[in-house]
């Protein structure tokens, strides 16, 4: 099965800086990498995901990059906003060929951008 | 037009009672999930259904019980609750195979005294 671990547990940055969330995971044949945004009192949504055939994908202030070789995936912020303070979660395929599409999240990453 | 939707959102009992959370998704969506969250936010999947049978069961214990009256419905029955059950229980939803994107409802926050 799959591992994920996610760092920091927590980050703190000032509006308009950049926040850098990153996560390692443990089963090479992985190939899918969401990451999932929450907000307070709701559910965790997709804000991002990247495939293991691409490095970098990009959607205006956020991207994700990949690297296979050293098993980590980050997310990046740019230009950070007030509302951009969440709870964010990476994730990585539970099953290996599987249809079943579960998923194992990191432990989230309390990202709280101050005025 | 809620793609996936819970109820109750906030559930507060006492120990050893009887409850269900309902779960509906409007996407036509095959595979449904349980998930529970607990205090330090750590999300772990509970059940994993396809087409209304239950596939996969990660070692919850048999006090829970979900139910699937139709590919839209997922149901969670717990029987004598615990304190530790306590947590906000999300519901999921992901489209047929090629598509990985799980939709989440808005969660039960459930409270056991």
């Amino acid at each position: 099965g799959e591992n994920v671990e996610q760092h920091p547990s927590t980050l703190s940055v000032q509006e308009g800086d950049s926040a850098v969330i990153k996560c390692t995971y443990s089963d090479s044949a992985s190939n899918y990498f969401p990451w999932y945004k929450q907000e307070l009192g709701k559910g965790p949504q997709l804000i991002i995901d990247i495939r293991s055939n691409v490095g970098e994908k990009k959607d205006q202030r956020i991207a994700v990059t990949l690297n296979k070789t050293a098993k980590h995936f980050s997310l990046h912020i740019t230009e950070t906003q007030p509302e951009d303070s969440a709870v964010y979660f990476c994730a990585a395929p539970f099953d290996r060929g599987s249809t079943l599409g579960r998923l194992y999240f990191g432990r989230g990453t309390q990202l709280t951008v101050w005025p | 037009d809620t793609a996936v939707s819970q109820t109750p959102k906030y559930l507060v009992t006492q120990m050893g009672n009887d409850k269900s959370i309902k779960c509906e998704q409007n996407l036509g969506h095959d595979t449904m999930y349980w998930y529970k969250q607990d205090s330090k936010k750590f999300l772990k999947i509970m059940f994993s259904y396809n087409n209304k049978e239950l596939i996969i069961n990660e070692t919850v214990p048999n006090r829970f019980s979900p139910k699937s009256p139709d590919k839209a419905h997922l149901n969670l029955h717990i029987n004598s609750l615990e304190l530790g059950d306590s947590a906000v229980y999300f519901c999921a939803s992901r489209g047929t195979s090629g598509k990985e994107t799980q939709y989440f409802g808005p969660g039960t926050r459930l409270l056991v005294l």
